[in-house]
């Protein structure tokens, strides 16, 4: 079975510099996506970025970037630039498709707090 | 295009008493998830509907069960209610449609509390 492990229950960032959370995996499989999904105060989920792993290049998405490593199941999430919007939790997911269907497994979550 | 909506917002119900919270989808999605997450933690997946079938499980007993219309809104019906239910119920949908991902779109959620 998959699991997705965050290990930073909390961190919190000065304006403007940049923090890094972590994220590990564990599978079997070859063929699965990663994502980054952010949770405000507010509790809507948002997504953040999304990682193919049939993909070497990491992806980015303006002030976020990832740090892909498959062989060492890893997949943490740099802010850069960080802004006081970017306070929430934020949830690392594993999701792998079967059968036509497909699952999500989520991390227990690291809540980013970014000070003024 | 209004994105996933839930009701209710909030639910309060006692012990062994039934709850059916209510999910419509994105527009043009056909998928739709439901998760439980508890207070501090990630989203646990309970169930996953298309073509108003159950096609996936997570680990939650028979209490849990849902239902998709032909509209493709979802419920998620829960017997019996215990204490460890109050949680806060996400609903996620998504499309199958040829090229996409099946990136889910979540709704902002029911908070239920049981007392």
């Amino acid at each position: 079975a998959q699991t997705v492990t965050q290990s930073q229950p909390e961190m919190s960032v000065q304006e403007a510099e940049t923090v890094t959370l972590s994220c590990t995996y564990d599978t079997s499989e070859n063929n699965y996506y990663l994502f980054w999904y952010k949770q405000p105060p507010s509790r809507q989920m948002i997504l953040v970025i999304r990682q193919e792993a049939y993909k070497q290049q990491n992806a980015t998405e303006n002030r976020f970037s990832v740090n892909f490593q498959k062989a060492a199941k890893s997949f943490s999430l740099k802010i850069s630039d960080s802004q006081l919007g970017d306070t929430a939790m934020y949830f690392c997911a594993f999701m792998r498709r079967t059968s036509g269907t497909y699952k999500y497994i989520f991390g227990t979550g690291t809540r980013l707090k970014v000070l003024a | 295009d209004a994105g996933v909506t839930q009701s209710p917002t909030h639910l309060i119900k006692t012990r062994g008493q039934q709850v059916t919270l209510r999910c419509s989808p994105k527009s043009g999605h056909d998928t739709v998830s439901w998760y439980q997450q508890a207070l501090g933690q990630g989203p646990q997946f309970i169930f996953q509907y298309y073509e108003e079938e159950e096609r996936q499980r997570g680990n939650f007993p028979d209490r849990f069960s849902g239902h998709q219309f032909p509209n493709y809104s979802s419920e998620l019906n829960v017997n019996a209610l215990l204490l460890g239910d109050s949680a806060l119920y996400l609903c996620a949908s998504s499309s199958t449609l040829a090229g996409t991902y099946n990136e889910q779109f979540f709704g902002p959620g029911t908070r239920l509390t049981v007392l």
